[in-house]
């Protein structure tokens, strides 16, 4: 079975600066999507960026990046810029290339210092 | 469109009773997920349809748990003879199927709570 570990429960940074969640999976499986989610305080979850695991380049969308490492199972977030609106629970996610459920970790919480 | 609905977003039942929850998707999306999750943890998966039919139960889905997508367009979750363990947040996803890295749209939740 897939897991995913977020291994950081908290995470604060300062506006307008950087910081990187870090998440680990497991899989036995070489075809697979890993995603980054963000749940808002009392918020519905949306998408942040996605990495399809056979694309050796790393996803970017605007101030979001990954660090994608496959042979490690690594898949980190880095947040440039960060602006008070970032504050949220963030859950890395994996779905496997035959399989439709998404597997999540237990997030880290962001909070942003003004 | 608006996105995925669910009702009610709040529910607050006593123990041994039954609830339903009911999750709108976006209109033109085919698959219908429902995950749980519980204070401080991520969303587990419960179960998916493809239009009608229901393709895939996780463990998670107690005899006491059902679900159903009639007609392949709003889907409801029935908990029967609730329990304390039950209380979480009920999350609804949908997304259209397709090759590669689809997005599940998610909805707000449907929180239980179990007296």
């Amino acid at each position: 079975a897939q897991t995913v570990t977020q291994s950081q429960p908290e995470m604060s940074v300062q506006e307008a600066e950087t910081v990187t969640l870090s998440c680990t999976y497991d899989t036995s499986e070489s075809d697979y999507y890993l995603f980054w989610y963000k749940q808002p305080p009392s918020r519905q979850m949306i998408l942040v960026i996605r990495q399809e695991a056979y694309k050796q380049q790393n996803a970017t969308e605007n101030r979001f990046s990954v660090n994608f490492q496959k042979a490690a199972k690594s898949f980190s977030l880095k947040i440039s810029d960060s602006q008070l609106g970032d504050a949220a629970m963030y859950f890395c996610a994996y779905r496997g290339s035959r399989n439709e459920k998404l597997t999540f970790g237990t997030g880290t919480r962001l909070t942003i210092i003004p | 469109d608006t996105g995925v609905s669910q009702d009610p977003r709040h529910k607050i039942t006593k123990r041994g009773q039954n609830v339903t929850f009911r999750c709108d998707p976006i209109s033109e999306h085919n698959r219908l997920y429902w995950y749980r999750q519980t204070l401080g943890q991520g969303p587990e998966f419960l179960t998916y349809f493809q239009n009608e039919a229901q393709l895939e139960k996780s463990r998670l889905l107690s005899d006491r748990f059902s679900a159903e997508r009639p007609k392949g367009s709003f889907s409801t979750l029935e908990i029967q003879r609730t329990e304390q363990g039950d209380s979480a947040m009920y999350l609804c996803a949908s997304s259209l199927a397709g090759t590669g890295g689809y997005e599940q749209y998610f909805g707000p939740g449907t929180r239980l709570t179990v007296t």
